[in-house]
C-alpha cells in the first residue's frame, strides 16, 4: 500500500533561516505528489505540486520541493523563513490506482514553528 | 467566487445521534472526497465520488454514510456506529488529474 512518510513532527527555525521539511513516499509506479499547508483551524491550501514534468517545482510564498525518485523524496524548502510561514504543512501522494483522480494519501504533518 | 464551502464550521452531537456535515463545491469538479483529520495521524479518507450518484468507501467508512444526489454537492453523516466522532472534518473536490481544493472544514465535538 502507499505510504507517506514526514521526517518530525515539529520542526523549529528562526526568522530568515533555511526552511527544510522532509517527506518520503513509498510508489511502485511515479506518483503526483504534493504539499499543502494548513493554519489553524482551516483548510488545506496547496504549496506546489509534482506532476511528471519538471523534477524541481516552485510553488506560492518562496517555496520548493525537489522530487527525486532514487530517493524517493520530495522534501520541501524555503531560503528564508518569515513569521507567517509558522503552520502545518502536509506531504501528500496521488493514489495511482485512483483512474486519475487524486485519491490523496497524507503524511502525519509537520509543524513549522518560526521565532524572532 | 467559486469555492468549496462547508457547513456548519462547528457542531455538537450527542450521545447516539447521527448528524450531517454539508459539503458544496461551484467548481463543476467531478470528484468529491470527505476526510478525518485527527491530531498527528494527517488527513484520512472516509468515502469519495467521482461521479454523480456513485461513490466509494475509503480508508475508514465504517460509522459513517454519504450520498452524492447532485454534482456540487456530497454531504456526510455521522452516524450514532462511529464510536468516536470527535474530529475535524474536511471535504475536498478535484478535476480529472488535477489537485484537490479543500474546504474550511468542520469541528464535530461529541458533548
Amino acid at each position: 500500500a502507499q505510504s507517506v512518510t514526514q521526517l518530525g513532527s515539529h520542526v523549529s527555525v528562526s526568522e530568515g533561516a533555511l526552511v527544510l521539511l522532509r517527506c518520503n513516499y513509498s510508489s511502485s509506479v511515479p506518483p503526483y505528489l504534493f504539499w499543502y499547508v494548513q493554519y489553524p483551524n482551516q483548510g488545506l491550501q496547496l504549496l506546489l505540486k509534482y506532476t511528471s514534468a519538471a523534477t524541481l517545482v516552485k510553488g506560492i510564498n518562496g517555496f520548493e520541493a525537489e522530487f527525486k525518485k532514487s530517493e524517493t523524496s520530495f522534501h520541501l524548502t524555503k531560503p528564508s523563513a518569515h513569521m507567517s510561514d509558522a503552520a502545518e504543512y502536509f506531504c501528500a501522494v496521488s493514489d495511482p490506482f485512483s483512474g486519475g483522480y487524486n485519491k490523496l494519501i497524507f503524511g502525519a504533518g509537520t509543524r513549522l514553528a518560526v521565532h524572532p | 467566487d467559486g469555492g468549496i464551502t462547508q457547513s456548519p464550521k462547528y457542531l455538537f452531537r450527542k450521545e447516539g445521534q447521527n448528524v450531517t456535515l454539508s459539503c458544496e463545491q461551484n467548481l463543476n469538479h467531478d470528484a468529491m472526497y470527505w476526510y478525518r483529520q485527527d491530531p498527528g495521524q494527517g488527513l484520512r479518507l472516509i468515502y469519495y465520488s467521482q461521479i454523480v450518484n456513485d461513490f466509494q468507501k475509503g480508508d475508514i467508512a465504517e460509522g459513517y454514510s454519504v450520498s452524492r444526489e447532485k454534482k456540487e454537492s456530497f454531504p456526510l453523516t455521522v452516524t450514532s456506529a462511529q464510536k468516536n466522532p470527535t474530529a475535524f472534518y474536511l471535504c475536498a473536490s478535484s478535476k480529472f488529474e488535477a489537485e484537490a481544493f479543500f474546504g474550511q472544514g468542520t469541528r464535530l465535538t461529541v458533548v
